[in-house]
């Protein structure tokens, strides 16, 4: 297997436009997450899916931002409309058991709002 | 609030030497605890985990110690290589509550010198 893939792998926007990150988890895995990491807060958990339904978003820091899991091999999170503090880098993750199991991270997507 | 702590930053050492890395935490609910190895431009990687019913566990030339009593962990490595240069987080996650995400600490960036 590929591993967890995200693209793109860097994005440079300007403040007030829309971004989509996308990330595709590794196959038969029922667990996706999304952690952002910066180097004030370190890596913190947005969001996460079990079975393609989102189970806990309190992590998402606005309403500005969102995320979606449409089938088993693909997932969204979309910041509309972003802000220079939204940079960081944005980290998919997936696992194949309820917590417990080892969470397998993507590259990561480095974000740069200006 | 930081749940979980790495209280150093950065960590040089020596080639061959012993690693040993810091994590505290203060929720007494936590009951799984792992560590991840990141590499630049790369996702963290899982490196070894313990639950909360051990005080140890071993894997090669890594060994994870939990003291529950102060709610302290830490990741020994010996000996240890050039290839264990990275940034080492600590994560933790307790089963109750329905929450598999993983709380991070920030990380120690360990420099193993020739």
């Amino acid at each position: 297997d590929a591993g967890v893939i995200q693209s793109p792998r860097h994005e440079v926007t300007e403040m007030g436009q829309e971004v989509t990150l996308r990330c595709k988890p590794i196959s038969g895995h029922d667990y996706l997450f999304w952690y952002r990491q910066t180097m004030m807060r370190g890596l913190e958990l947005l969001i996460y899916f079990n079975n393609n339904v989102p189970i806990d978003d309190s992590g998402m820091p606005e309403d500005r931002f969102s995320a979606k899991m449409p089938n088993a091999s693909f997932s969204t999170l979309k910041i509309q409309p972003s802000e220079p503090r939204d940079s960081a880098v944005y980290f998919c993750a997936s696992s194949e058991t309820q917590g417990w199991g080892e969470q397998f991270f993507g590259p990561g997507t480095r974000l740069t709002v200006l | 609030d930081q749940q979980v702590k790495q209280n150093s930053p950065s960590l040089s050492v020596q080639e061959g030497r012993i690693s040993i890395l810091n994590c505290d935490y203060t929720n007494s609910m936590f009951d799984y605890f792992l560590w991840y190895k990141k590499y630049p431009a790369e996702g963290p990687t899982f490196l070894i985990s313990i639950s909360s019913i051990k005080d140890k566990n071993e894997d090669g030339r890594f060994t994870v110690f939990l003291n529950k009593s102060a709610k302290h962990l830490s990741l020994h490595i010996v000996p240890s290589q050039p290839g264990d240069s990275a940034v080492y987080f600590c994560a933790t996650r307790y089963s109750g509550g329905g929450a598999d995400g993983l709380t991070f600490g920030k990380g120690t960036h360990l420099i193993i010198q020739p």
